[in-house]
């Protein structure tokens, strides 16, 4: 299975800030990786998709970039609704796997 | 709007068997794959399987973690997805979800129920 790594576990960013989370890879995925958000008591959201590509209806201060083994969602000017957890997923190969994920907390 | 609700969890000893069941409403549901993914406490989610859409012929693959003992099935008259889980451990104690898939994009889901929470344990 292909092994997904999350950097960092923790990130304390205030509003209007920018963040960055990484996720590598245990091999080569191509362009094939999803980031999702989480929130208590909310349905996981779908942000990104493709590596770059953002779902319909994800704010265009989320972005996405990477290929291979390394990838980075990258979130500018923070916004209050931003804060909770995040996850990378690949979606090159069965069976599909997540990371571990990011906590973003508010600073 | 996309709705999926999952019910059915609950305590369960180990060794024995439970239903999960996803009613989905919002959209056409035999157009779709559909995905069961579970998420232990503090730890990554985890793809447990999927059931393909009408197109494909409603079959189904599952994670070799789980393939024999776990079941996804549906009912396409109701709108509704199941996951039997059989011979249940205490490492299978978790948040279960069912979702669906982004069509034209394997494996890239969509849409989200809210979880149905299992705890396997005497």
């Amino acid at each position: 299975d292909v092994q997904m790594t999350q950097s960092p576990s923790n990130l304390a960013a205030s509003p209007g800030e920018s963040v960055s989370i990484n996720c590598k890879a245990s091999k080569s995925i191509s362009k094939y990786l999803a980031w999702y958000q989480q929130k208590p008591g909310k349905a996981n959201k779908l942000l990104i998709y493709s590596g770059s590509t953002l779902q319909s209806g994800t704010p265009s201060r989320f972005s996405g970039s990477g290929s291979g083994t390394d990838f980075t969602l990258t979130i500018r000017n923070l916004e209050p609704e931003d804060f909770g957890l995040y996850y990378c997923q690949q979606h090159n190969e069965y069976p599909y796997t997540f990371g571990a994920g990011t906590k973003l907390e508010l600073k | 709007e996309v709705k999926l609700l999952e019910s059915g969890g609950g305590l369960v000893q180990p060794g024995g068997s439970m239903r999960l069941s996803c009613a989905a409403s919002g959209f056409t549901f035999t157009d779709f794959y559909m995905n069961w993914i579970r998420q232990p406490a503090g730890k990554a989610p985890e793809w447990l399987g999927f059931i393909r859409n009408k197109a494909n012929g409603y079959t189904t693959e599952y994670n070799p973690s789980v393939k024999g003992r776990f079941t996804i099935s549906r009912d396409n008259t109701q709108n509704m997805l199941y996951l039997q889980m059989n011979t249940l451990r205490a490492e299978d104690t978790a948040t279960y979800y069912c979702a669906r898939e982004l069509p034209g994009y394997p494996y890239v889901m969509d849409a989200w129920g809210q979880g149905a929470s299992v705890t396997v344990s005497s």
